[in-house]
């Protein structure tokens, strides 16, 4: 199993341009979230999905958006980059949320807006 | 609003010496509380939990130590090893509405073993 998958390793975009963060994971786990993580602030949550079809916000949503066709992919997007996005993004996913819940993270995207 | 309050931010510490990292958290109602391990450039890793009904767990070098009356634990690392130097986050499980349990995440320890 590859486990969580997520391209690209690293972005450069300028102000006001757009783009998707690919994730994927071969587990099939029902559940899947995108944190970013910024130095010395721990993993904050932006959306998660507990199945294909259904996702919610999490702690800072602003500025991104997701979608769930697939139990497999959770792509993040982000319209109109703004260099507060600069971060390191990770997706991550668990069977479920409840019982042990033992979250798989990928390896994570570097992205830069300048 | 930080729900999870984790230190120190930074820890350092010799081979063979114990490093401890302490966190404390508000909601009562969290179930889980996992600690993850991260190398530089790598995602997060589980690297030992344990739950409210339990003072104690220990996976080799590595204990968690759970206070429920205080809202607090802690993680230890027993005989540090340079390989040990990594970034630790703990982290504690609530439900949110409509019964999905999300954790919330410590900012993070920065752990450096002196060979």
């Amino acid at each position: 199993n590859a486990g969580v998958t997520q391209t690209p390793k690293f972005r450069i975009l300028k102000i006001g341009q757009s783009m998707t963060l690919q994730c994927a994971q071969d587990m099939n786990h029902n559940y899947m979230y995108w944190y970013r993580q910024d130095p010395g602030m721990g993993l904050k949550l932006i959306y998660y999905s507990v199945g294909a079809g259904i996702t919610d916000k999490g702690e800072v949503p602003n500025g991104y958006n997701v979608s769930r066709s697939t139990t497999e992919d959770f792509p993040l997007r982000l319209e109109l980059a703004a260099p507060s996005q600069t971060s390191v993004y990770f997706c991550a996913s668990s069977y479920s949320s409840g019982g042990a819940g033992e979250q798989f993270f990928g390896p994570g995207t570097r992205l830069t807006v300048l | 609003q930080q729900q999870v309050k984790q230190s120190p931010q930074s820890l350092i510490v010799q081979k063979g010496g114990i490093s401890i990292i302490n966190c404390a958290y508000e909601n009562t109602a969290f179930d889980y509380f996992p600690w993850y391990q991260q190398f530089p450039g790598k995602g997060p890793a589980l690297l030992i939990a344990i739950r409210p009904d339990v003072s104690e767990k220990k996976e080799g070098r590595f204990t968690i130590s759970f206070n429920k009356s205080a809202k607090q634990f802690s993680l230890h690392i027993m005989d540090s090893q340079p390989g040990d130097s990594a970034t630790y986050f703990c982290a504690a499980r609530g439900v949110r509405a409509g019964g999905s349990y999300i954790p919330t995440f410590g900012r993070g320890t920065s752990l450096i073993v002196h060979p």
